[in-house]
């Protein structure tokens, strides 16, 4: 099965600054790669996902960019602020009707 | 167009005690998935329905946890007998496409304490 590992687990910046975390996987079949953010005692979200036909892909200050060669995904954070403070997990599903599971997950705080 | 909603929100019951979750997934949703998350840790697998045939159940703990997806519509995740290390929160996920080629859409989670 797909093996995911996520780091760093905690990682805390200062109100401004970015926030990287990285996502390793095993499946070579996997093509899409989706990252979720779940809020203190709210339900997991997604956030921003990328296909493998693309290295890069952008929305206002998330983007994730996914080196295939490498097995490797990074969700990257800019200008971070309090509210981004969550715990964040990424996904690499093999495809087909594999189980999809999940990072061990980033608590990210966001100091202002 | 609703969510996925979870039934209960929480639950505080007894060691050997017996508990019923309920998962109603997005209308036409086929895939619906059972996760648990314990003490802020990962989300682990638990299985996936693909409309009322159990796809994957290899994250099930033992048997003392059974699923249900009748008619391919809502699921009900039983624990009986519940055990501390049952405890933890309990989400639910659907989505139209098979295998997370696509999104996830998650319910609020039923959290359960077992005392």
């Amino acid at each position: 099965g797909e093996n995911v590992e996520q780091h760093p687990s905690t990682l805390s910046v200062q109100e401004g600054d970015s926030a990287v975390i990285k996502c390793t996987y095993s499946d070579s079949a996997s093509n899409y790669f989706p990252w979720y953010k779940q809020e203190l005692g709210k339900r997991p979200q997604l956030i921003i996902d990328i296909r493998s036909n693309v290295g890069e892909k952008k929305d206002q200050r998330i983007a994730v960019t996914l080196n295939k060669t490498a097995k490797h995904f990074s969700l990257h954070i800019t200008e971070t602020q309090p509210e981004d403070s969550a715990v964040y997990f990424c996904a690499a599903p093999p495809g087909g009707y594999q189980k999809v599971t999940f990072g061990t997950g980033t608590k990210l705080q966001v100091i202002p | 167009e609703a969510g996925v909603t979870q039934f209960p929100s929480h639950s505080v019951i007894e060691k050997g005690q017996t508990v019923t979750l309920r998962c109603d997934p997005i209308s036409g949703h086929d895939n619906l998935y059972w996760y648990r998350r314990v003490m802020g840790k990962e989300i682990k697998f638990l299985l996936h329905f693909v409309k009322e045939s159990k796809q994957d159940e290899s994250g099930m703990p033992n048997n003392r946890f059974l699923a249900e997806r009748t008619g391919g519509t809502y699921s009900t995740l039983k624990v009986q007998p519940a055990e501390l290390e049952d405890s933890g929160v309990y989400f639910c996920a659907s989505s139209r496409l098979a295998g997370g080629a696509g999104e996830l859409f998650f319910g609020e989670g039923s959290r359960l304490t077992v005392l």
